[in-house]
Parts: C-alpha cells; sequence; structure tokens
C-alpha cells in the first residue's frame, strides 16, 4: 500500500525565514514519482514538481528546493527568504504504476510579515 | 490555455436532491481526475478517466455516486440523492499523462464547493 505522511500539520515562521516542509513515502513499487502542490487561502490546487523514483537530483527553482533521498524516503521541500504570499496548504503525493495516487494530509504554512 | 474549468464554483443544495458537477479539462490531456477534499479525510480519488474510459472508480464512496465522460471535452459528477455528508469540495483535474501514475503533474480545476443541508 501507499502512503504519505507529512508528519508537519501546521508550521509557522516569520517572514524572510528559510522553512522545510517534510515528506515521507511508503510504497512497494521500483518506479514512482513524487510530487508536490500548492494550495493558497483561495483554494485552487497548483502543482510544483515532479519527480522520478530514478532520478535522486535534487532541484532549485528560484526560491523554492527539493532534496529527495531514496534511502530515507523522503522528498522534503525548503522555501528560502519566506514571504507572505507562501502561506499556502502544502501537499506531498505519490504516484506509481500500479495503483491510485497517494496525498499526504498537508501542511499548513503561514508566513508572517 | 484556460485551464481545467469546473461548473458551478458553489452549490447548495437540500439534502435528497440531484447534483451534477461538470468539468472540462485542458484539450489534449486524456486522463482525467476527480477528487474529493474535506477536514476530515483530506484528498480523496474518487475516479480517474484515461481517454474517457473509466480505470478506477475505487474511491467512489457509495452507488449514490456515478460518473461520465461522454467525450474528451467534458466530464460530470452526479451524486443521487445528495446527502449532508457529501458536503466537500470537489476537484477534477486533467493530465496529459495516461493513469493515476502519471509522471506528469496534474492540472487542477478551481473545485466545486459542495454544501447539502
Amino acid at each position: 500500500a501507499q502512503k504519505v505522511t507529512q508528519a508537519q500539520t501546521e508550521i509557522s515562521v516569520v517572514e524572510k525565514e528559510d522553512v522545510t516542509l517534510d515528506c515521507v513515502y511508503e510504497t512497494r513499487d521500483t518506479t514512482y514519482y513524487l510530487f508536490w502542490y500548492k494550495q493558497p487561502p483561495s483554494g485552487e490546487l497548483v502543482f510544483l514538481i515532479r519527480r522520478n523514483s530514478f532520478d535522486e537530483q535534487n532541484e532549485i527553482s528560484g526560491r523554492y528546493s527539493w532534496n529527495f533521498q531514496k534511502s530515507t524516503s523522503s522528498f522534503n521541500f525548503t522555501i528560502t527568504a519566506s514571504q507572505v504570499v507562501d502561506s499556502a496548504v502544502y501537499f506531498c503525493a505519490l504516484g506509481t504504476n500500479a495503483g491510485k495516487s497517494t496525498f499526504g494530509d498537508g501542511t499548513t504554512l503561514t508566513v508572517k510579515p | 490555455d484556460a485551464g481545467v474549468i469546473q461548473s458551478p464554483r458553489h452549490e447548495v443544495t437540500e439534502m435528497g436532491q440531484e447534483v451534477t458537477l461538470r468539468c472540462k479539462p485542458i484539450s489534449g490531456h486524456n486522463s482525467l481526475f476527480w477528487y474529493r477534499q474535506t477536514m476530515m479525510r483530506g484528498l480523496e480519488l474518487l475516479i480517474y478517466f484515461n481517454n474517457n474510459v473509466p480505470i478506477d472508480d475505487s474511491g467512489m464512496p457509495e452507488d449514490r455516486f456515478s460518473a461520465k465522460m461522454p467525450n474528451a471535452s467534458f466530464s460530470t459528477l452526479k451524486i443521487q440523492p445528495s446527502e449532508p455528508r457529501d458536503s466537500a469540495v470537489y476537484f477534477c483535474a486533467s493530465s496529459p499523462g495516461t493513469g493515476s501514475s502519471s509522471p506528469y503533474g496534474y492540472t487542477f480545476g478551481s473545485g466545486t464547493r459542495l454544501t447539502v443541508v
């Protein structure tokens, strides 16, 4: 069975602080895909990034970076120099070739000015 | 590109009534997904289609729920009869990949907030 755990339910930081959102996954498949989505207060779900199981390269996009470690089954997301506009619920998700995509319960990030 | 279009944005209905939610996926995307989001259960995949064919509907909660995709540009999710516990935000998403394991990210619609009173 697939499982995605986002242990941090809520995180609150002050603007310009760095923040890391944790994601741990479980799957028996050897080929799988990991995703992060953002859900701002307006409610829409926005795709941020996809990572394949066979590609452990970390990725940086502006203030966003992702650290994928198969050894610990983790796909963590770091926001550098956080801004108020980063306040949202962030979901980590796991997709495999064998079954349905599974979302974590989400982490609510609040960035205070 | 207008993105994934869902209608209505909000729906308030009385218990027992039929509710139909609509979705227009992005042109060229061959996978379509219906999700439900509640505080208690988070995001749940209800059903997904690949090339207009339902592939996995095991997430559909009960026989009261049904979904169709008559063509590549339109899908409906119907609840009949509706119950208060169906109140949730229903999202439609599409993807250019095939199946729920698509290596591509999903593009979600804005969602339909359903309230059953």
